[in-house]
């Protein structure tokens, strides 16, 4: 079956770095996509990753090993505005997007 | 990115009325517009998927004669939730996926709220 894992929940300070998780096995690959969602609101596409290596945008960067299945969502300078889920998401081969459960990201003061 | 407008945001109805949700790509093509469900505290669940001027295909144990939906055009796609009950309200968003060079990229409307009284 096809299967995406990423922790439940982190919690991390503002100012520090965070690091989310995702792994997956999945029925071919067309892509790995992070989504970030505030509550009540509906997912904002923050990056996409197909080749292996680091994607970086501002505060945020997105890795991908295709052998091993894995990425990572990397948060910079985080503020209080980051608190949110980050949905990791794969493209499978028929297109269609398989998702995570979602990591709810808790930001403290 | 592209934009994915969605009407109406929020919508209360009655038990046993319809209730029509409209979604739309306003800058690009949509080859394909999926429809998804949320509830609170759980990730999305995708109830359909859509191409053009075909009937959608419904995810497992989604009931297509309850959720109606139409993708009359590469722009629009309508999602009808027929004789709502209280157990439909959740929060329903839409994303139309358009080919953008060699990738396809997808964007969510901003969702509707549906609560059934």
């Amino acid at each position: 079956g096809q299967n995406i894992d990423q922790p439940t929940e982190m919690t991390a300070t503002e100012g520090a770095i965070v690091q989310i998780n995702c792994t997956y096995q999945t029925s071919g690959f067309n892509g790995l996509f992070w989504y970030q969602q505030h509550a009540g609101e509906a997912p904002t596409f923050l990056s996409y990753n197909v080749l292996d290596g680091l994607e970086e945008k501002g505060r945020f960067s997105s890795f991908l090993s295709r052998s091993k299945g894995y990425s990572y969502l990397l948060l910079k300078e985080l503020q209080m505005k980051d608190s949110a889920s980050y949905l990791c998401a794969v493209m499978d081969s028929n297109y269609q997007l398989i998702w995570g459960a979602g990591t709810k990201l808790i930001i403290k003061p | 990115g592209a934009v994915v407008s969605q009407h109406p945001s929020w919508v209360i109805c009655k038990s046993g009325t319809s209730v029509k949700i409209e979604c739309r790509s306003l800058d690009f093509q949509a080859t394909t517009m999926f429809w998804y469900r949320q509830f609170p505290k759980q990730s999305l669940m995708l109830m359909a998927t859509s191409n053009e001027g075909s009937k959608a295909t419904y995810e497992q144990g989604v009931e297509k004669d309850k959720f109606l939906i139409n993708h009359a055009s590469l722009t629009l796609s309508t999602l009808t939730v027929t004789s709502a009950h209280p157990e439909d309200s959740s929060f329903y968003i839409c994303s139309a996926r358009g080919l953008t060079g060699d990738l396809y990229e997808q964007y969510f409307g901003p969702g509707t709220r549906l609560t059934v009284t």
